[in-house]
């Protein structure tokens, strides 16, 4: 149990276009979920933390114009990367966390965005 | 602020012998500490977390260790195998306010055959 999992894995798109990556959890109700940037050979950086039904409360530094997140059920979030540009490529990754199952938190697989 | 500091950054160990990792936390207020291994191209996946109320945990040839006095936490991998070749990350829960983790720098680990 407590899959996650995200699509698409891989995405290459234009410089200002918007693309879209979403993360479930597969068996699991998420009451919350967080998203991650992770730059080569870098640790794993919090962009925002998102509650179902709620705002998403963005990092500091985060614009939360150009990396929209919604939360809109228990088992779904979604990132969109609004007008990216190459400064945007990076490995996006979604993690879920269940308030039944302690305050663990279980990782997707990650999406690797390029921005040609 | 929060802040997750890790080492080694890179760590080199003849199969067989004993990986150790180590990080310090900055808040006293968190309470679980997990520690992630990821693979080139992969998300996280967790292998082992101890939470504030005990001092060690044991899994096979993972264990953790807790000094909640300093901030401490170590991840000790005995009897290492090629396959335990990758980066590891530790973290630390932040609850005050939101829930938050905060990751270490992470351990580029080499088991050589």
């Amino acid at each position: 149990g407590a899959v996650v999992s995200q699509h698409p894995s891989r995405v290459i798109c234009k410089s200002g276009t918007s693309v879209k990556i979403e993360c479930r959890s597969l068996d699991f109700q998420a009451t919350t979920m967080f998203w991650y940037r992770q730059f080569p050979k870098q640790s794993l950086m919090l962009m925002a933390t998102s509650n179902e039904g709620s705002k998403a409360t963005y990092e500091q530094g985060v614009e939360k114009d150009k990396f929209l997140i919604n939360h809109a059920s228990l088992t779904l979030s979604t990132l969109t990367v609004t007008s990216a540009h190459p400064e945007d490529s990076s490995f996006y990754i979604c993690s879920a966390m269940s308030g039944t199952r302690g305050n663990e938190q279980f990782f997707g697989p990650g999406t690797r965005l390029t921005v040609l | 602020g929060e802040n997750v500091e890790q080492h080694p950054s890179t760590l080199s160990v003849q199969e067989g012998d004993s990986a150790v990792i180590k990080c310090t936390y900055s808040d006293s207020a968190s309470n679980y500490f997990p520690w992630y291994k990821q693979e080139l191209g992969k998300g996280p996946q967790l292998i082992i977390d101890i939470r504030s109320n005990v001092g060690e945990k044991k899994d096979q040839r993972i264990a953790v260790t807790l000094n909640k006095t300093a901030k401490h936490f170590s991840l000790h991998i005995t009897e290492t195998q090629p396959e335990d070749s990758a980066v590891y990350f530790c973290a630390a829960l932040y609850t005050s306010g939101t829930y938050k983790y905060i990751f270490g720098t992470g351990t580029r680990l080499k088991v050589l055959a």
